[in-house]
């Protein structure tokens, strides 16, 4: 499977600031996409990242609070913007390698503390 | 709404003991059913089944599902404390690129 990397692994924020995170993969994959973690919760999705075009958000995500990028096959970045207490959580960034399967892989996780 | 559901939510053993884990679901349109164990913050892939009746097995992990009675249990057997994590179930939807995760058994292995 490939190996991911996401950056920072965590960081603590000031409400109305902004925060990216970047996922980087060592092999071109098809898909990437951006989960939320929220505490004590199951794993939410928020946004298919696409390579070269807009996001596909899932219902109750949108791209001016989670400005999306894919600029190419092994790299995407998820901006959470204006943040508040309640965006606390863990995001993961997830690769899926082929059109044949669902497997997704994760990566290791940016854990995201606003105070 | 899709939905996955998963018994118990947490469960302690001691070193040794066989755990089954339980995953039921009510989807519109399923596809396949996938298995992740998470430490810390990663997930990661345990096995991903499509069909009713076969099982899986890695080691000491099996898994089956059962697509008339929309359930999969994965079971661990001689448990260490190794095992000791968060084991989420998802869904995998036709039609769509989205994963529904349900919220995870918290499994503790004493030694």
């Amino acid at each position: 499977s490939a190996v991911i990397s996401q950056k920072p692994s965590r960081d603590i924020c000031q409400r109305g600031t902004s925060l990216t995170i970047q996922c980087q993969v060592d092999s071109q994959v098809t898909m990437m996409f951006w989960y939320r973690q929220q505490p004590g919760q199951s794993l939410t999705l928020i946004a298919t990242a696409n390579q070269g075009s807009e996001a596909t958000y899932e219902s109750g995500f949108v791209i001016d609070k989670f400005p999306i990028s894919r600029p190419n096959l092994t790299f995407s970045t998820l901006t959470v913007s204006n943040m508040s207490p309640e965006d606390s959580s863990i995001y993961l960034c997830s690769v899926r390698q082929g059109a044949l399967t669902d497997t997704q892989y994760f990566g290791p996780g940016t854990r995201l503390t606003v105070l | 709404e899709d939905k996955v559901v998963q018994s118990p939510l947490s469960l302690v053993v001691h070193e040794g003991d066989t755990v089954t884990l339980n995953c039921s679901y009510e989807v519109t349109n399923f596809r396949s059913l996938l298995w992740y164990k998470q430490e810390k913050k990663a997930p990661t892939f345990l096995f991903m089944l499509t069909s009713s009746g076969i099982e899986k097995k890695s080691g000491r992990l099996s898994s089956i599902l059962d697509k008339k009675e929309l359930f999969s249990i994965l079971n661990i057997t001689a448990t260490q404390t190794g095992d000791s994590a968060i084991y989420l179930c998802a869904v995998a939807l036709g039609g769509s690129e989205k994963l529904v995760f349900g919220k995870g058994t918290k499994l503790t292995v004493n030694p």
